[in-house]
C-alpha cells in the first residue's frame, strides 16, 4: 500500500515550452502533496506544498508563476514548469501524506521525474 | 531554525563491514526523525523512523538507528553491509507547520561498497 506514482519518469523539452508532471497516490487519498527539486548529487529541496482544492504554499525563493501547482483531487497533483529554461533541468520528486492514515507523519515518495530542458 | 547535518558526504566500506552514517539535527521540540535511501535515478524509500518511545529503532534491510537527545543525533547503523546497500542516504526531520508535517533533509551521504 501507500504507492505514489509520477508521470512522466523522464521528459526532454525545448527551451520556452511548458511541461506538466503528474503525481498520483494510487491506493490512498492524500490530504497533502509535496513537490521537491533535487539537483545532481544534492539533497531534496521542498518547493511547495499543496492541499486538495486550495492554493499551493510555496517555499521562499520558488517562483509561483514559474512552477504552477494544481491539486485537483485527493489523488492527483500536477506541477507545470512554465516557459522552461535549461536551468530548470532537474529531478522533481513528489510525495504525499495519507488522509486519515495511522502513519500521519509519513510522506510517501514518488519515483521522480527527470526534466531536461534543451 | 530547523536543520539537518550529515557530516559525511561520501563513505566507502568493504562488503561485510559495519556501517555508521551520522546525522545531527537542530529542532526545538521533540523531533520526528527519518532515514531514507535513494538509488540512482529513483525516488526515496523509507528505511526507518523515530517518533517516540524506544530510542533504538529497527528498520528494513537490517538497518537500525539510535536517537540520542543529548547529542541531537540520529545515526544510522548496519552490522554487515551488502553490495546492494550502495546508494545515497538521507536523514530528515519533520516538524508540524500549517497543519501538515514538513520534512527537512540533510545533504545526504553517498555510500560505496567495495567487494
Amino acid at each position: 500500500g501507500a504507492v505514489v506514482s509520477q508521470h512522466p519518469s523522464r521528459v526532454i523539452c525545448k527551451s520556452g515550452t511548458s511541461v506538466k508532471i503528474e503525481c498520483r497516490s494510487l491506493d490512498f487519498q492524500a490530504t497533502t502533496m509535496f513537490w521537491y527539486r533535487q539537483f545532481p548529487k544534492k539533497s531534496l529541496m521542498l518547493m511547495a506544498t499543496s492541499n486538495e482544492g486550495s492554493k499551493a504554499t510555496y517555499e521562499q525563493g520558488v517562483e509561483k508563476d514559474k512552477f504552477l501547482i494544481n491539486h485537483a483531487s485527493l489523488t492527483l497533483s500536477t506541477l507545470t514548469v512554465t516557459s522552461a529554461h535549461p536551468e530548470d533541468s532537474s529531478f522533481y520528486i513528489c510525495s504525499a501524506n495519507e488522509r486519515g492514515g495511522s502513519s500521519y507523519n509519513e510522506q510517501f515518495f514518488g519515483p521522480g521525474t527527470r526534466l531536461t530542458v534543451l | 531554525a530547523q536543520s539537518v547535518t550529515q557530516p559525511d558526504i561520501h563513505i566507502t566500506v568493504s562488503e561485510g563491514a559495519s556501517l555508521e552514517l551520522r546525522c545531527n539535527y537542530s529542532y526545538g521540540a521533540t523531533p520526528y526523525l527519518f532515514w531514507y535511501v535513494q538509488s540512482p535515478g529513483q525516488g526515496l524509500q523509507l528505511l526507518l523512523k523515530y517518533f517516540s518511545g524506544d530510542t533504538l529503532v529497527q528498520g528494513i534491510k537490517g538497518f537500525e538507528a539510535e536517537f540520542k537527545r543529548s547529542q541531537s543525533s540520529f545515526n544510522l547503523r548496519k552490522p554487515s553491509v551488502h553490495w546492494s546497500d550502495a546508494a545515497e542516504y538521507f536523514c530528515a526531520v519533520a516538524f508540524l507547520t500549517g497543519g501538515y508535517n514538513k520534512l527537512i533533509f540533510g545533504a545526504g551521504t553517498r555510500l560505496a561498497v567495495h567487494p
